[in-house]
């Protein structure tokens, strides 16, 4: 069964500080490993897309990894800032044009 | 370069009735796919067109519809709406299918009272 797994459910970090989220999937066949941020009563922006042979790609202070052999991704955040506080999806896309999302991971930036 | 809009923004509607909802993707792409989110299920795919054609679908029932025109606007339908169908109702678009990036709409919210 497709499916993608996010820990923690929510976070909350001081400023300044970094975190990581994680997110183990079973996605098959499998394509790419994306990443999306989403604020309050927004849509999803998508933050990374990785593919089987990427292992890591940043994209300003977000840093995204993926081990396709364990399955695991994780996206780091580096210096935090109060415009972090949002919903970060791990997406799975198998292939088959179909995304699979988890569940989220809740984070909070506090001053 | 105008991003995807969604329209309504915000829809009230009571059980039984139906309702449309539009989304006019990013100029030039071609592919329109259709997302529900809900707190307790969290994002969940309803459908693709690309082309005008559906090309996949999810696990929805038969009330949940839609179509795309030769503009690549798509709208989406629900019939017989049930209280469990309030939710964000996404909309991204994508140049080729869904595997490229896709670029999210604000979503329509649905309320079903």
């Amino acid at each position: 069964k497709n499916q993608v797994e996010q820990s923690p459910q929510s976070l909350i970090i001081l400023e300044g500080k970094n975190c990581t989220l994680q997110c183990n999937y079973t996605v098959s066949p499998f394509s790419n490993l994306r990443w999306y941020k989403q604020d309050t009563g927004r849509g999803p922006v998508s933050l990374t897309i990785m593919t089987f042979s990427e292992n890591t790609k940043s994209n300003g202070r977000y840093t995204a990894t993926l081990d396709a052999d364990t399955k695991q991704s994780s996206l780091h955040i580096t210096a935090s800032q109060l415009s972090d506080s949002a919903s970060y999806i791990c997406v799975g896309d198998n292939q088959g044009g179909k995304l699979i999302f988890g569940q989220g991971t809740e984070l909070s930036v506090k001053p | 370069k105008a991003g995807v809009t969604q329209t309504p923004r915000y829809l009230i509607k009571t059980r039984g009735q139906q309702v449309t909802l539009s989304c006019s993707p990013i100029s030039g792409h071609r592919s329109v796919s259709w997302y529900q989110q809900t707190p307790g299920q969290g994002l969940q795919f309803l459908f693709e067109y690309f082309s005008e054609t559906q090309r996949n679908k999810g696990n929805f029932p038969g009330r949940f519809s839609g179509r795309q025109f030769s503009n690549s606007r798509s709208e989406m339908n629900v019939s017989t709406l049930e209280l469990g169908d309030s939710a964000l109702y996404l909309c991204a678009s994508s140049v080729g299918q869904s595997y490229n990036e896709q670029f999210f709409g604000p979503g329509t919210r649905l309320t079903v009272l």
